[in-house]
């Protein structure tokens, strides 16, 4: 089983909302990412966790917070976004990259299309 | 740098064609290198994966190349066919857990 959920599938928020984003993965993956992809253009790392610690923030502006409650879960918290965070926000899970014998490959979930109003 | 250069960035061939996608990279360190495929309303989906001691892989219509010295790896489609219709994206990376993603290619396969 390869496969990452998303919830929820869709959103549509204010300015002034606090929402989250949820993943999950059941297999067995000590890394979890979160990406933000526009229309037509690759996806854009923002966050990495490793062994549910944070490990990666590629300057990801506060209104934007991850939480990794366990290795199974990834959450994002949004809070006071702006217009232009509209977008797919993509998660991903992988082995722990660089461990013998384990595979690398990033496995991504169907992603939650945000439109912030 | 980690940049990734893809070409071209649309692609149209007739069903039963070959399409070729070509990505360009500059990190020496680089040395993983997937391709994802993307239809509309989805995730990015790994197609096929190569590791930097690996000159060729192949799975089935779907094949990728690698050379190292030139610094460039492809993927071939062979036999194309509607379903093959999406975006692809090729990727690289060197230690640690960053990917970085090319640009895309649109790929349209007509009947």
């Amino acid at each position: 089983d390869t496969e990452v959920t998303q919830t929820p599938k869709h959103l549509v928020m204010g300015m002034t909302n606090k929402k989250s984003l949820k993943c999950e993965q059941h297999m067995g993956h000590r890394a979890m990412y979160w990406y933000k992809q526009k229309a037509k253009k690759p996806p854009e790392l923002m966050f990495v966790y490793s062994y549910e610690k944070l490990s990666i923030n590629e300057s990801v502006p506060s209104r934007f917070s991850p939480e990794c409650p366990n290795s199974s879960l990834l959450n994002l918290h949004l809070h006071a976004l702006q217009p232009e965070d509209s977008a797919l926000y993509l998660c991903a899970s992988s082995q722990i990259p660089g461990l013998a014998g384990f595979q690398e490959t990033q496995y991504f979930g169907p992603g939650t299309r945000l439109l912030v109003l | 740098g980690e940049n990734v250069e893809q070409h071209p960035s649309t692609l149209s061939v007739q069903e039963g064609d070959s399409a070729v996608i070509k990505c360009t990279y500059s990190d020496s360190a680089s040395n993983y290198f997937p391709w994802y495929k993307q239809e509309l309303g989805k995730g990015p989906q790994l197609i096929i994966d190569i590791r930097s001691n690996v000159g060729e892989k192949k799975d089935q219509r779907i094949a990728v190349t690698l050379n190292k010295t030139a610094k460039h790896f492809s993927l071939h489609i062979t036999e194309t066919q509607p379903e093959d219709s999406a975006v692809y994206f090729c990727a690289r990376k060197g230690g640690g857990n960053k990917l970085t993603f090319g640009t895309g290619t649109q790929l349209k396969v007509e009947l």
